[in-house]
Order: C-alpha cells, then sequence, then structure tokens
C-alpha cells in the first residue's frame, strides 16, 4: 500500500481566490493523479500528475483553472484557481502502485462561499 | 466509451447475512478489477484486487471474476453493521487509469 497525506484537510474559501492542495507520498510512486469527488457522486478523474513534465488532463479540465506541479516522485500539488462554489468538493490525490493499484489520500474538503 | 455499471442501491442486508454486489464492465481488455470501500466523509480504502477468472476470497470478502460474462461481483459474508459503506467497483484502463462505477451504498440493519 501507500501512506498518503494531503494538505489542508479542510478549507473555506471565498469566491475569486485560489487554494493549493499538497499531497505526499511515503515513498517514490511513478504515477499520481488527482480526482474530484462532489457530494453524493463518485470520483472524476481531473489529471495525471507527471514528474518531469506537464500533467496530463481530462475532459472537461484545463491547466488554467487546475494547476498541477509534480517536482519528484513523492510530492505533487493541485491548484483549483478563480473559485466558485462549483469547484466545493473533496479533492484526492491518489497513487499507482504495482498491479494497477490505487490508493487515495484521506482528502481535502474544500467549502467556496 | 468504457463504462462500469454498478447499481447503485441502498442495499439493505440483515446482519450476519451475505451481501452481494455486482459490477458490470465494458471493455473486454480490462485485466484488473478492484473493490474499493468508502465509508461517508473518507476517502476510498481498496478492499480488494482480483486478475483472473474465478473467486479469490480475503477474510469475510470474495470477489469473484467471469471475464466471458464481463462482470465482477463482492461477497460480504456474516456483514457487520460496521460495512455499512459505499462500495465502488473499479477496471483499469490501458493507459494506467482505472475507471470507477458509482458506487452501491450498503446498508447492514442491525
Amino acid at each position: 500500500s501507500a501512506v498518503i497525506s494531503q494538505k489542508p484537510s479542510r478549507d473555506i474559501c471565498q469566491r475569486g481566490t485560489s487554494l493549493t492542495i499538497q499531497c505526499q507520498v511515503d515513498s517514490q510512486v511513478t504515477m499520481m493523479f488527482w480526482y474530484r469527488q462532489q457530494p453524493g457522486q463518485s470520483l472524476t478523474l481531473i489529471a495525471t500528475a507527471n514528474q518531469g513534465s506537464e500533467a496530463t488532463y481530462e475532459s472537461g479540465f484545463v491547466i488554467d483553472k487546475f494547476p498541477i506541479s509534480r517536482p519528484n516522485l513523492t510530492f505533487s500539488t493541485l491548484t483549483v484557481s478563480n473559485m466558485s462554489p462549483e469547484d466545493s468538493s473533496i479533492y484526492l490525490c491518489s497513487v499507482l502502485r504495482a498491479s494497477y493499484e490505487q490508493y487515495f489520500g484521506p482528502g481535502t474538503r474544500l467549502t467556496v462561499t | 466509451q468504457k463504462e462500469v455499471e454498478q447499481n447503485s442501491g441502498p442495499l439493505s442486508v440483515p446482519e450476519g447475512a451475505i451481501a452481494s454486489l455486482n459490477c458490470t464492465y465494458s471493455d473486454r481488455g480490462s485485466q484488473s478489477f478492484f473493490w474499493y470501500r468508502q465509508y461517508s466523509g473518507k476517502s476510498p480504502e481498496l478492499i480488494m484486487s482480483i486478475y483472473s477468472n474465478g473467486d479469490k476470497e480475503d477474510g469475510r470478502f470474495t470477489a469473484q471474476l467471469n471475464k466471458a460474462s464481463q462482470y465482477v461481483s463482492l461477497l460480504i459474508r456474516d456483514s457487520q453493521p460496521s460495512d455499512s459503506a459505499t462500495y465502488l467497483c473499479a477496471v483499469n484502463s490501458p493507459d494506467d487509469k482505472i475507471i470507477f462505477g458509482k458506487g452501491t451504498r450498503l446498508h447492514i440493519l442491525p
């Protein structure tokens, strides 16, 4: 498995501001992912964070809104920019281990007012 | 569009009974299959992985895979109230991503 931490665990932010979420893993991993989960909904993949190159975004998500950094094999950040109430959600990072097993961090609960 | 389908539930099962959760997937090329448990307000937790046809048992949990029918199931024996959660079925895609179903809410009745 993997030990994954996320900061902050929750935040309340004002419309128009930005929040950067950090994800730290206890060992090196090749692939890290960022998901969003809105209340009562399933997981939606935002992007794959690639070490040493730009993130790969899923349809409907763009770099200007969700810039991602991946400076090394144990750390990544996701920024939610110019926030609106529709961005209120739980943001989760995950890592890919052997045999395609994915492990999730504890999540960041974001509320935009 | 690759899909993973689950009944959203809720599935209500008496304590001590067997809970049976089902999942179908559309991509015949999928090779890896997973069940995650998600408690309300928590992140998904991987509870079972299965890669070949047949059954895989781990404690009270049994995962069953039938690739010909594109069908995955999870059985929970001797269901406990602590098993009440949403169970997500997930299937790998060729680009190392995981496709998640929408989840089945399981409620164990004391």
